[in-house]
C-alpha cells in the first residue's frame, strides 16, 4: 500500500544534541509537510516543500531546519532541541492542485531530557 | 485571514448515541472546510471535505457535516457512534499559499 512513513516512532534526544527526524513516502507526491503537534494542540506548520522549493513558516524557529533530497524522503532537523521542542512531529504528503488533501504519517514522539 | 473554532474539547458519548462536533469559521475568502481525525497513536486522515455545491458533506465511517454559511459554522454529525470512533477530532480550513489551519480538535470518548 501507498503510504507514509516516519522513523523513528520514538526518539528521545538530550537537551542540546542535535537530532534528525525521517519521512518517506510511496505516494509520489510533490509536496511533504512537517507539523509539531504538541499535547492537546493543533497541528502546527513548521515547512514545507514543493517539489524542491522550500516554504519556511515566519514563526518556525531557526533551530528547525529541513532537507528534501529526492521526491520520496524528507528530512527534519532539530539543531539543539530545548525542552520545548518535545512533541509528535508529523510528515504529511499532497498532490499540489489538492493540497488540502494530505496524507500523515504516524508521527514520531520526540523526547528531550 | 483564516481560522477554525472547535467549541468543545471533550465531548462523552454513549455507544450507538448520536454525536456532534462543532467547529465554526472564520475567513476572508472562499471557504474550503475540513474534517480530519486523529486515532491514538496514529496520524492524520481526511474524514471528509466541503469545496462547494451541496452544503451537505458525506465522508467515511458515517460522518457527515454541514456548511452553514450565515452561522459560519461546519458541524460534524454522526447519528450512531461506535467504540472504535473515540479518536481525536480537527476541523480544518484551506488559507492561502496552499495551507491548511487547523483548530485546536475535539476529543470524542465513546463508551459503552
Amino acid at each position: 500500500d501507498a503510504m507514509v512513513i516516519q522513523n523513528p516512532r520514538y526518539q528521545v534526544t538530550q537537551f542540546g544534541k542535535p537530532v534528525t527526524l525521517s519521512c518517506s513516502q510511496t505516494l509520489n507526491h510533490n509536496v511533504m509537510y512537517w507539523y509539531q503537534q504538541k499535547s492537546s494542540q493543533a497541528p502546527k506548520l513548521l515547512f514545507h516543500y514543493y517539489d524542491k522549493d522550500f516554504n519556511n513558516e515566519a514563526d518556525t524557529p531557526d533551530n528547525f531546519q529541513s532537507r528534501r533530497p529526492n521526491t520520496s524522503f524528507c528530512f527534519l532537523d532539530i539543531r539543539s532541541p530545548g525542552l520545548g521542542d518535545a512533541a509528535m512531529y508529523l510528515c504529511a504528503t499532497s498532490v499540489r492542485d489538492s493540497f488540502y488533501e494530505q496524507y500523515f504519517g504516524p508521527g514520531t514522539r520526540l523526547t528531550v531530557t | 485571514a483564516q481560522s477554525v473554532t472547535q467549541l468543545d474539547s471533550q465531548v462523552p458519548v454513549f455507544e450507538e448515541a448520536p454525536v456532534e462536533l462543532r467547529c465554526n469559521y472564520s475567513s476572508s475568502v472562499s471557504v474550503y472546510l475540513f474534517w480530519y481525525v486523529q486515532y491514538p497513536n496514529q496520524g492524520l486522515q481526511l474524514l471528509l471535505k466541503y469545496l462547494s455545491g451541496s452544503t451537505l458533506v458525506k465522508g467515511i465511517n458515517g460522518f457527515e457535516a454541514e456548511f452553514n454559511k450565515s452561522q459560519t459554522s461546519f458541524h460534524l454529525r454522526k447519528p450512531s457512534v461506535h467504540i472504535s470512533d473515540t479518536a481525536e477530532y480537527f476541523c480544518a480550513v484551506a488559507g492561502t499559499a496552499s495551507k491548511l489551519t487547523f483548530g485546536t480538535g475535539t476529543r470524542l470518548q465513546v463508551t459503552l
